[in-house]
């Protein structure tokens, strides 16, 4: 079957840093996604993965691991904005995306 | 650019009657649009998803004869709740594909239904 996991909630300190892990299994594979969604609000995209490594975009940077069926989000700089969920979503062989539960992300100051 | 239109944004009904939704691209054309129901702190649920032209693929234990999909045009998808009923209160939200590219999908910013 089809899965992605992700970690249901995670606590951080204003400035520092934070690593939102996910692991995915998916009938082929075509890209892993990460979006942000407030409370009460539509997700908005943040980055996609299709190769192994790396993309860095300013305070955000996403790593793909296809051997593992792994990729992480880091955050920088932590600031109170960045409280919301992370949704983690994989694209099948089909072009639809499997989602993930969502990481709620709790900064504190 | 890739702007998705939802309208309304809430919206309150009784029991009984049936609410439309429209979801709209505003700069690309839209091949493929998903429609996504959310509960309260629970992920993305998909729907169905909408081809232009042609009728829509619905996921397991959505029915298909209460969540009637139209997909007119490359800009326009409608959703209407059909009886709804108060189980049916959620965050409905749709995203569309463009044309030129298969991967990333963009959302709209959601519709807040409340059935009494």
């Amino acid at each position: 079957g089809q899965n992605i996991d992700q970690p249901t909630e995670m606590t951080a300190t204003e400035g520092a840093i934070v690593q939102i892990n996910c692991t995915y299994q998916t009938s082929g594979f075509n890209g892993l996604f990460w979006y942000q969604q407030h409370a009460g609000e539509a997700p908005t995209f943040l980055s996609y993965n299709v190769l192994d490594g790396l993309e860095e975009k300013g305070r955000f940077s996403s790593f793909l691991s296809r051997s593992k069926g792994y990729s992480y989000l880091l955050l920088k700089e932590l600031q109170m904005k960045d409280s919301a969920s992370y949704l983690c979503a994989a694209m099948d062989s089909n072009y639809q995306l499997i989602w993930g539960a969502g990481t709620k992300l709790i900064i504190k100051p | 650019g890739a702007v998705v239109s939802q309208h309304p944004s809430w919206v309150i009904c009784k029991s009984g009657t049936s609410v439309k939704i429209e979801c709209r691209s505003l700069d690309f054309q839209a091949t493929t649009m998903f429609w996504y129901r959310q509960f309260p702190k629970q992920s993305l649920m998909l729907m169905a998803t909408s081809n232009e032209g042609s009728k829509a693929t619905y996921e397991q234990g959505v029915e298909k004869d209460k969540f009637l999909i139209n997909h007119a045009s490359l800009t326009l998808s409608t959703l209407t709740v059909t009886s709804a009923h108060p189980e049916d209160s959620s965050f409905y939200i749709c995203s569309a594909r463009d044309l030129g590219d298969r991967a990333e999908q963009f959302f709209g910013p959601g519709t807040r239904l409340t059935v009494l």
